[in-house]
């Protein structure tokens, strides 16, 4: 059974729309992550949560806010998309004390129209 | 500041020949970081391969290893003998040293085809 669940798997949308990207994970961690991976780029990270507040952003725009309604859950709302948003956008879990690696989930391919 | 550079794809290679990805990093605010090879295999996640979290040591995994050289700090993935099923894009990564919840640095991915 996955174990970090990312829906949808792909996702298409037009510029200026708003999506939410959902990730929940069933590995009873207590930190969660996004990751972004644009075309012949490295991923890169965005948010780090832990016990569902939020630790660091190392994301430019407001338009990317995570929300985090259970501990286990992190969603990445999008507002007014843009083609450059177009990626492959990756959750992961660690849990401190458990090994240092993170786990990630199967990725959200978004295309911006 | 912190990086990791990576073998630029895609590299073909036939079944049971040996491969080298090669991984430099770069850790500027990370004393002693930690270093990983993740690999993707096709509509699936990222699954970590093997680790390495001290200077000197080796990690293997699945026929591969890599050893964590901070003289000239690199990471490179080896594997004597390919498989076809080892086709799969592969990532080297920068962990902090602790467990928190820092984030990872990674290089871009280097797609991999074994042909039979």
């Amino acid at each position: 059974d996955p174990k970090i669940i990312q829906k949808p798997k792909y996702l298409v949308a037009v510029t200026g729309s708003e999506k939410i990207l959902i990730c929940e994970q069933y590995l009873g961690h207590n930190a969660m992550y996004w990751y972004r991976q644009s075309a012949k780029k490295p991923l890169e990270f965005m948010f780090s949560y832990s016990y569902q507040k939020l630790m660091d952003n190392q994301t430019a725009s407001s338009r990317f806010q995570p929300q985090s309604s259970k501990k286990n859950h992190l969603d990445l709302q999008i507002t007014a998309l843009k083609p450059d948003d177009s990626a492959t956008y990756f959750c992961a879990s660690s849990h401190p004390g458990l090994g240092y690696e993170q786990y990630f989930g199967p990725g959200t391919r978004l295309t911006v129209l | 500041g912190d990086s990791v550079t990576q073998t630029e794809g895609p590299v073909t290679v036939s079944e049971s020949e040996s491969l080298i990805i090669n991984c430099t990093y770069s850790a500027t605010s990370i004393a002693y970081p930690n270093l990983f090879w993740y690999v993707r295999y096709p509509g699936e996640g990222l699954q970590l391969l093997l680790k390495v979290i001290t200077a000197g040591q080796k990690g293997s995994s699945r026929g591969f290893e890599a050893t964590y050289n901070k003289e000239t700090t690199s990471f490179h993935l080896q594997k004597a003998s390919v498989q076809e099923s080892d086709s799969a894009v592969y990532y080297c990564a920068l962990g902090p040293s602790n467990t928190g919840y820092q984030n990872f640095y990674f290089g871009k991915g280097t797609s991999l085809t074994v042909i039979p």
